[in-house]
């Protein structure tokens, strides 16, 4: 099966600073990669996701990137804020077998004031 | 839109009870919904996936007699803890697709925090 791995499983960084996250995959035929940003106590919210014909996807201070090629996706964040501070999850899934996500191990973000 | 609700949030029972967590889909239909576990500081972990009007199908590990499912409309799917032990407490979420989109998006609940003394 799919197995995803998510690096680093902490990171801080300084508020104004870019942040980024890295999770690469193993099965090929995953094509739909979600990020979700959870914070203490609540579900996740997504908040970015890029499907494989897609290498870039940009929403205002968030991007994603996807390689497929090297089978690895990032999350992007400039301009960091404090309340950009949670734990953030990438997700890779594969349509055809009923869209089951396989969950990073997550990364818990820091920015400091 | 696409909001998922989680009933209750928080729940404390005794051991040996039963408890129920509801997850329903407010703006929109979910032709499959999800539920997860996780525990502190770690990732989520599926324990099932559930259609509408159909058996769930539970991951490997997953005791489909103690966590029972039950999806019997397009907005709600149940999660019944039978027979609860302290090992049970976790915190339980869920996700729903929405059908009529037909996207891969899976929307998240909030979340019930599940503790059993």
């Amino acid at each position: 099966g799919e197995n995803v791995e998510q690096h680093p499983s902490t990171l801080s960084v300084q508020e104004g600073d870019s942040a980024v996250i890295k999770c690469t995959y193993s099965d090929s035929a995953s094509n739909y990669f979600p990020w979700y940003k959870q914070e203490l106590g609540k579900g996740p919210q997504l908040i970015i996701d890029i499907r494989s014909n897609v290498g870039e996807k940009k929403d205002q201070r968030i991007a994603v990137t996807l390689n497929k090629t090297a089978k690895h996706f990032s999350l992007h964040i400039t301009e960091t804020q404090p309340e950009d501070s949670a734990v953030y999850f990438c997700a890779a899934s594969i349509r055809s077998s009923g869209n089951q996500f396989y969950f990073g191990t997550g990364t818990s973000l820091t920015v400091i004031p | 839109g696409a909001v998922v609700s989680q009933h209750p949030s928080w729940v404390i029972c005794k051991s040996g009870t039963s408890v129920k967590i509801e997850c329903r889909s407010l703006d929109f239909q979910a032709t499959t919904m999800f539920w997860y576990r996780q525990f502190p500081k770690q990732s989520l972990m599926l324990m099932a996936t559930s259609n509408e009007g159909s058996k769930a199908t539970y991951e490997q590990g997953v005791e489909k007699d103690k966590f029972l499912i039950n999806h019997a409309s397009l907005t709600l799917s149940t999660l019944t803890v039978t027979s609860a032990h302290p090992e049970d407490s976790s915190f339980y979420i869920c996700s729903a697709r929405d059908g009529q989109r037909h996207t891969d998006t899976q929307y998240f609940g909030p979340g019930t925090r599940l503790t059993v003394l």
